[in-house]
């Protein structure tokens, strides 16, 4: 019963592409976050969500851009990759009422 | 502005001894406190929550508001147990942010 679905599990890409991850989710919820996860770094907090074209900044957001048209559809893009962006990005979504989040695959992207 | 903090990056145990995974944050509001738990080759997922005071496998975790702190407890540990733990802030309201701690890897030896 899989609820939140990144389109890649991996992606390898090179300096300067313009990479785009999407996230889907099949809950209705209407927040929505990207973090990268990094070893020692725990779990870093890009952007987030919290309606249809609605976004706010998380604690990195420098070098990323994110586009939430659809309710269950948050893509986060890269508008030149670089190659201290390789890291493994996940997706969530959040139910409001319980505040639990749940957590995609991951996307681990590697820039060469 | 909302912050967790982890101690310990790893915490090595054995079998039968009890845990304590520690998490202390800062935020301003009320906030609510989360611990959530990536096994091996699995996704995160939620383990427990503040709000509803429940014990899952065996782990318990207390709010302490005048101390900032939500450590995890489990008074035997198993080597199931084994994974990254993440402690967790949400914020209050509309537009309610989600922090994560930088994780604890906890290895629970035989």
């Amino acid at each position: 019963d899989v609820k939140v679905t990144q389109s890649s599990r991996y992606l390898v890409k090179r300096t300067g592409e313009k990479v785009f991850l999407e996230c889907v989710q099949d809950m209705d919820h209407e927040n929505m976050f990207w973090y990268r996860q990094d070893p020692g770094l725990g779990l870093r907090l890009i952007y987030f969500s919290y309606d249809v074209k609605m976004k706010e900044k998380g604690d990195i957001p420098e070098g990323y851009s994110v586009s939430r048209e659809k309710k269950e559809r948050f893509s986060l893009i890269l508008e030149s990759a670089s190659t201290n962006q390789t890291s493994m990005y996940l997706c969530a979504s959040l139910n409001r009422d319980t505040t639990e989040a749940f957590f995609g695959q991951g996307t681990r992207l590697t820039v060469v | 502005a909302q912050r967790v903090t982890q101690p310990e990056k790893l915490l090595s145990v054995f079998k039968g001894a009890p845990v304590e995974l520690k998490c202390n944050y800062s935020y301003s509001g009320s906030p609510e406190l989360f611990w959530y738990v990536q096994y091996s080759r699995q996704r995160l997922q939620l383990l427990l929550r503040h709000i509803s005071r429940e014990s899952i496998k065996g782990f318990t975790a207390d709010l302490n508001k005048g101390e900032t702190s939500f450590h995890l407890k489990k008074p035997f540990a198993q080597e199931e147990d084994s994974a990254m733990y993440y402690c967790a802030l949400s914020g209050s309201g509309y537009g309610q942010n989600f922090v994560f701690g930088p994780g604890t890897r906890l290895s629970v030896l035989p």
